[in-house]
């Protein structure tokens, strides 16, 4: 079974619309972290946003937050007032364990193209 | 910008040969990962270390081997290279803290290309 599902493999918006790009995970570590990255056409894997699992409130990073919702186990990346330059792969990440090693998983991404 | 880079950035080999990746970083950061993207696969670990000579396989090992003999060099060598090998391969770096407010996410370096024919 997967650990991280990005079910949406394109997603199309109006430029200064909102997005939602949607993200589930499975894990039965009870401390984990959430990751969302950014990978444009140029290739290179930009961080956006982080969430603990033990942090009360939703992450937000300028025009990104992550809708963090812990008893259904989705972590959404909302993307406000959308620009042509958010038009990228974006991938949802996922580190499992607690000390010890640092184990991250990626999702298979969601295409985002940004329309004028 | 972390400090990571990754040589070469393009290859091009023919089946059999030995192939070695480099990552090098200065940033000093604990932990270093191969990763491998594929269209339709997202990223797949490879291999990590988290130290020197401290090494751990990843979900799709098989064909590859790597080697930590400093903190900022982590090599990656496929022994005898296979047309299913052609991928682009990433390095990542951290010195996250699991678990805790101090957590990092990774950093990435600028990628490999690298092509068997």
């Amino acid at each position: 079974a997967q650990k991280i599902t990005q079910t949406q493999p394109g997603m199309f918006v109006q430029e200064k619309e909102a997005v939602t790009l949607d993200c589930t995970y499975d894990t039965s570590d009870p401390s984990y972290g959430l990751f969302w990255y950014k990978q444009p056409s140029s290739g290179e894997m930009i961080f956006l946003i982080y969430q603990g699992s033990y942090d009360q409130q939703n992450a937000t990073e300028g025009r990104y937050s992550l809708n963090f919702q812990k008893a259904r186990k989705s972590a959404n990346l909302v993307i406000s007032a959308s620009q042509l330059g958010d038009s990228a792969m974006y991938f949802c990440a996922m580190r499992e364990g607690w000390g010890g090693s640092y184990i991250p998983t990626f999702g298979r991404g969601t295409s985002l193209i940004v329309h004028p | 910008d972390a400090g990571i880079t990754q040589s070469p950035r393009h290859k091009v080999t023919e089946t059999g040969t030995p192939v070695t990746l480099r990552c090098h970083q200065t940033e000093n950061h604990r932990y270093m990962y191969w990763y491998r993207q594929d269209p339709g696969h997202g990223l797949r670990l490879i291999h990590y270390s988290y130290g020197v000579k401290d090494t751990d396989k990843g979900e799709v090992s098989d064909g590859y081997s790597v080697s930590r003999s400093k903190t900022e060099d982590f090599l990656l060598t496929l022994e005898s290279a296979t047309s299913s090998q052609t991928s682009v391969y990433f390095c990542a770096i951290s010195d996250s803290s699991p678990g805790t407010p101090q957590e990092q996410p990774q950093h990435f370096g600028d990628g490999t290309r690298l092509s068997i024919l």
